[in-house]
């Protein structure tokens, strides 16, 4: 089956303008995660969607960030008026349920220049 | 709040050289720790956990809760475990994985 796809692949903007970032999860996982991969800076945590439970919002680093999941299944992030601190590969991950957090399925990113 | 600290940025190897990948950790309860790895240009996933105390891919790390550590081990390196590995971390009651920044290794011929 199909893995954890994101699109665009690559997106360059320029500073001040929104994007929006597109994750289509494994078709039955309940639970969506968004992550940014910063040069040096690993992985960061950004928001959790579990069902149709409200959001664990807590690791979105500013107002300027935002997202949501439709029908429990895609999800989209959007950045608003970007910043070029803002370029970074933004990843998704789904899995299967609640408790299984570790075997997240990741997609393959979406890498945002900021210029 | 909880901390995952990968100490070395980089770690190059020859192959068939034993290979430890530093993992520290700060959390008040009882964690839970994996390792996830990147190959080029694949995308990243999950290589081990603590609790299943298992061997991947010649991989073995052990929870160490006196020096908060689980390093990431493997007796004799080869070239194609050359990747990103990154330590992450769970805490109880949470689906939130806090993953450390990740060590560059480097496995040469």
């Amino acid at each position: 089956g199909a893995g954890v796809s994101q699109s665009p692949s690559n997106k360059v903007t320029e500073k001040g303008k929104d994007v929006e970032l597109r994750c289509d999860p494994i078709s039955g996982h309940t639970a969506l995660y968004w992550y940014r991969q910063s040069l040096g800076q690993g992985l960061e945590f950004l928001i959790y969607f579990q069902g149709n439970s409200a959001p664990d919002k807590s690791g979105l680093p500013s107002d300027r960030f935002s997202a949501e999941r439709t029908g429990g299944s895609v999800s989209t992030l959007t950045i608003q008026r970007t910043q070029q601190e803002d370029s970074a590969v933004y990843l998704c991950a789904s899995s299967l349920q609640p408790g299984r957090a570790y075997e997240q399925y990741f997609g393959p990113g979406t890498r945002l220049t900021v210029t | 709040a909880q901390r995952v600290t990968q100490p070395e940025k980089l770690l190059s190897v020859f192959k068939g050289a034993p290979v430890e990948l530093k993992c520290n950790y700060s959390y008040s309860g009882s964690p839970e720790l994996f390792w996830y790895v990147q190959y080029s240009r694949q995308r990243l996933q999950l290589l081990l956990r603590h609790i299943s105390r298992e061997s991947i891919k010649g991989f073995t790390a052990d929870l160490n809760k006196g020096e908060t550590s689980f390093h990431l081990k493997k007796p004799f390196a080869q070239e194609e475990d050359s990747a990103m590995y990154y330590c992450a971390l769970k805490e109880g009651g949470s689906e939130k994985l806090v993953f450390g920044k990740g060590t560059k290794l480097t496995v040469n011929p």
